[in-house]
């Protein structure tokens, strides 16, 4: 059973560009959950996604970000208009219930870079 | 001072000492859980404490829990050099809360 995928594991954008950030949760997870980490910095939570649904998006900015989690494919977390604030580690966890109870098991990661 | 912050920093220890690291937190919780994170890389789950729970134990990690002073330790006996990562103790928010908050972490560096 592999772990969660995220890709890519590494991105660069010039400031102005668009990023898309791809995460696959483990098979059988039904919830995803997106988590920004700042350097030095503990993880952030930011948005939480069942398939076709946001259900919680209490913690992503309001301007410039935006997820979606499709019924078929990964879940996308996209930025639009990166600046050079928005360089972080961006990781997904997944999850087969929902609560604190079920472990969230995260992924690699994507660290971009705003240049 | 945010939800779960541990305490050190940073920690230096030789091969085959123990190490300990704390976390504080301010808010009541369900579970208090403790990862991993090697440098650049991905968060690896390590142990789940429930708050009714006062001690847990898996393989050289020990995990207490005190409610009444809102704070946890994990212990790592006997390190190893493959531990030298950072460590980060995680809390939910309560009422079933999915929403996991991460302190800054304790880097360690466990010397061989």
């Amino acid at each position: 059973n592999a772990g969660v995928m995220q890709n890519p594991r590494h991105l660069v954008r010039r400031r102005g560009q668009e990023a898309r950030l791809r995460c696959s949760p483990m098979k059988g997870h039904s919830h995803v959950y997106w988590y920004r980490q700042l350097p030095e910095e503990g993880l952030k939570f930011m948005v939480y996604l069942q398939k076709e649904n946001i259900i919680d998006e209490s913690g992503m900015p309001k301007e410039r970000f935006s997820a979606e989690f499709p019924k078929e494919g990964p879940s996308i977390l996209r930025i639009q208009q990166v600046v050079r604030g928005d360089s972080a580690a961006y990781f997904c966890a997944s999850s087969t219930m929902t609560g604190s109870t079920y472990e969230q098991y995260f992924g690699p990661g994507t660290r971009l870079t705003v240049t | 001072s945010q939800q779960g912050e541990e305490d050190p920093q940073a920690l230096s220890i030789q091969e085959g000492e123990n190490a300990t690291m704390n976390c504080s937190y301010k808010t009541s919780i369900n579970n208090l859980q403790w990862y991993r994170q090697n440098s650049g890389r991905g968060l690896v789950h390590l142990i789940l404490i429930r708050s009714n729970e006062r001690e847990k134990h898996s393989g050289r990690l020990r995990v207490t829990l005190d409610t009444s002073k809102k704070s946890s330790s994990l212990l790592i006996t006997a390190s190893r050099a493959a531990d030298t990562a950072s460590y980060f103790c995680a809390t939910d928010s309560g009422a079933g809360s999915y929403q996991l908050t991460f302190g800054k972490g304790t880097k360690l560096s466990v010397i061989p």
